[in-house]
């Protein structure tokens, strides 16, 4: 039973490009969630897609954008990159109205801004 | 605007030593708290997760408690060891109610615990 997977692992870029970074939840899960870690803080919400549509978002400028697949796999979309945006992105997935349940995170892509 | 904050920001302690890890929050309105571990450069893994009618979890050396009405939670490491050394971080699943009365919530985290234990 595979769990959440993401791609890239590392990806580089420069100031003003735009990046995709991609998720397939665990199997099971229909709710995805993208969470945000700069090195040495604890990860920021960024949004939630359940359904195909977005249904909770954190405090991210509209640069941060993403879209949830009929499959489940979700993907984040940041349009011209700033060197702040330098950091761990996370995907987490979960069974929507299911609170019992932990959420299932991946091991992340690291995006570093030159 | 719920916030989460843990103590201490990082401990170091011998091996074989019971440890205690704090994590607070602001706002009761919870599903539930969890406690995850992330080791260097990788994502996180669940270690224990409490829901909001419960008052602690075990699973091996590890126990969490919760009390929702004071928003502070901690997580008790017993006989430690060097492989429990990690980053620990407390996260809270917060109510959102919507439409149709289907809730959607996202984790507030705190920064974290970095804890080493040296042999």
């Amino acid at each position: 039973d595979a769990g959440v997977t993401q791609s890239p692992t590392h990806l580089i870029k420069t100031r003003g490009q735009q990046v995709t970074l991609r998720c397939s939840p665990k199997s099971g899960h229909d709710t995805v969630s993208w969470y945000q870690q700069a090195l040495g803080q604890g990860p920021q919400f960024i949004f939630q897609y359940y359904e195909e549509e977005e249904r909770q978002r954190g405090n991210f400028p509209d640069r941060f954008s993403g879209h949830q697949f009929p499959n489940y796999s979700s993907e984040l979309n940041v349009n011209a990159l700033l060197l702040g945006d330098s950091a761990l992105y996370l995907c987490a997935s979960s069974l929507a109205g299911n609170s019992n349940q932990p959420q299932h995170f991946g091991d992340g892509t690291r995006l570093s801004i030159l | 605007k719920q916030e989460v904050t843990q103590i201490p920001a990082a401990l170091s302690v011998p091996e074989g030593e019971n440890l205690v890890l704090n994590c607070s929050f602001t706002d009761s309105a919870i599903y539930n708290l969890q406690w995850f571990r992330q080791d260097p450069g990788k994502g996180l893994t669940s270690l224990l997760l409490i829901q909001s009618s419960q008052r602690e979890q075990t699973s091996g050396r590890l126990n969490a408690s919760l009390d929702k009405s004071s928003g502070r939670s901690t997580l008790y490491i017993a006989a430690s060891q060097p492989g429990d050394s990690a980053t620990y971080l407390c996260a809270v699943l917060s109510k959102s109610l919507r439409a149709g009365g289907t809730s959607y919530g996202k984790l507030t985290f705190g920064q974290g615990t970095i804890l080493t234990v040296h042999p």
